[in-house]
């Protein structure tokens, strides 16, 4: 099945550790993205890439880090420098305007990362 | 200043009737594309239409129709004959072309349909 595949669903950090998010697509999309996601909230963008080997900040990138290696991949990892870490993290991918189906973003399911 | 406005943070509509939630954006860019997602109690967010800014009807999908005013900027979601299972947050987003092409979205419609 085609789709975004996001690992944990559920993740409990402990204060002062870094923890990595997973996000791998099958869609053979350029544009990866990550979000977070606050109680009642709306969604917020932490980092982005439309290519491998590059990637931008979004609005909260402080305390975040991404790597872009491949093209199916786009790991975040949360670090010790976020201070208030616990939230719902959201992995995305689209191609890009222009490009068959470029109109449509595509989700994962989630993760819950909880700092304990 | 926002770029996503949804002023409604919860709304009730009784079981079959139409809603409309409303949904405002800011951007100086010609190019951009307006979506809706439909986020349940799940956590997944379920695309639900796309309304690009050169497009000149109104998009529809099935129950949902976007009301687009660009001289307005405001692009409306219209729900029709509602179910119990429409129950869940709603979420507006903007994609501007030159912007990186990332998604902005709003702060969410809580919709709740009544039986």
């Amino acid at each position: 099945d085609g789709g975004i595949t996001q690992s944990p669903k559920y993740l409990f950090r402990k204060e002062g550790q870094n923890v990595t998010l997973s996000c791998e697509q099958n869609l053979n999309h350029d544009a990866m993205y990550w979000y977070r996601q606050d109680p009642g909230q709306g969604l917020r963008l932490i980092y982005y890439s439309q290519i491998v080997n590059d990637f931008q900040k979004g609005d909260i990138a402080e305390g975040y880090s991404v790597s872009r290696e491949k093209k199916e991949s786009f790991p975040l990892t949360v670090t010790s420098a976020q201070k208030n870490p616990t939230a719902f993290y959201l992995c995305a991918s689209s191609s890009l305007p222009g490009q068959v189906t470029g109109n449509t973003i595509y989700f994962g399911e989630g993760s819950w990362l909880t700092v304990v | 200043a926002q770029k996503i406005t949804q002023t409604q943070p919860g709304m009730f509509v009784q079981e079959k009737e139409a809603v409309t939630l409303d949904c405002t954006y800011d951007t100086s860019d010609p190019s951009y594309g307006l979506f809706w997602y439909k986020q349940p109690s799940s956590g997944e967010m379920i695309f639900l239409i796309y309304q690009g800014s050169y497009d000149q009807q109104n998009a529809t999908e099935g129950r949902y129709s976007l009301n687009f005013q660009k001289a307005r900027k405001s692009a409306n979601l219209v729900i029709s004959a509602s179910q119990l299972g429409d129950s869940a947050m709603y979420f507006c987003a903007m994609r501007e072309n030159n912007a990186g092409n990332m998604l902005t979205f709003g702060g969410g419609t809580r919709l709740m349909v009544k039986p």
